[in-house]
């Protein structure tokens, strides 16, 4: 069954970067790496995604080493309104059973 | 802009009642979705269909059935609902598989059924 383990919440402050890591040991050859940062009362919403090395967009970069087996969602000067919980998502089954872990609870702190 | 729309924002229904969610999107995808979500649970994958009248069984699916007549409807069925089945409900769709856009779901606002 897909599985991938993330830190279960994390604190941070304001103006510091953030780095989540998330761990997929048994991810497939054609699996992309998909995050997503969900709000209270809110569906979660897609914010980066990403196959090899290194992809940067307005709101986070996403790392991901040679092996693939982890990735790093970092988020640079985070604010108060960066608080939410993080789901790193990758579909390891060919019947598109799309399985989201518990996520990342991350709390910035004033 | 709203492109995946749960008809019912708050539920609140009795022990045995049989209960509709609605799920409708407007960006033509294949792939729609039902979670549920409760504390410390994260999303937990109940049904989903990648085809009109077509459905496959997420993690969950016991006390739920699912109907998807049209492309781009998808309702989610509690025949008698339960006081287990207070939770937070989440539609979602994505484009068909075979690439990374798949796994780039567009979620609903959610619907919180109460059941008492």
């Amino acid at each position: 069954l897909a599985k991938t383990t993330q830190p279960i919440s994390m604190d941070s402050y304001e103006g510091q970067e953030v780095n989540i890591t998330c761990s997929h040991n048994n991810i497939a050859t054609n699996d992309y790496i998909t995050w997503y940062q969900q709000f209270p009362s809110q569906g979660p919403r897609f914010i980066i995604q990403g196959y090899k090395t290194k992809v940067t967009n307005e709101v986070a970069s996403l790392f991901i080493p040679a092996d693939r087996k982890s990735s790093t969602l970092s988020l640079p000067r985070v604010s108060l309104s960066d608080t939410a919980v993080y789901y790193c998502l990758v579909v390891l089954n060919r019947d598109d059973k799309i399985i989201f872990g518990k996520g990342t609870r991350l709390h910035i702190l004033p | 802009d709203v492109k995946v729309t749960q008809s019912s924002r708050y539920l609140v229904k009795r022990t045995g009642e049989k209960v509709f969610l609605e799920c409708v999107q407007d960006m033509d995808h294949e792939n729609m979705f039902w979670y549920r979500q409760d504390p410390g649970l994260g999303l937990r994958l109940i049904y989903f269909s990648y085809d009109v009248k077509m459905k496959e069984k997420g993690d969950i699916p016991e006390g739920y059935s699912v109907s998807r007549e049209k492309k781009e409807r998808f309702s989610l069925i509690l025949e008698s609902a339960s006081t287990n089945q207070t939770s937070m409900y989440l539609c979602a769709s994505s484009p068909l598989s075979g690439g990374s856009g798949a796994n780039v779901l567009t979620f609903g606002a959610g619907s919180r059924l109460t059941v008492l």
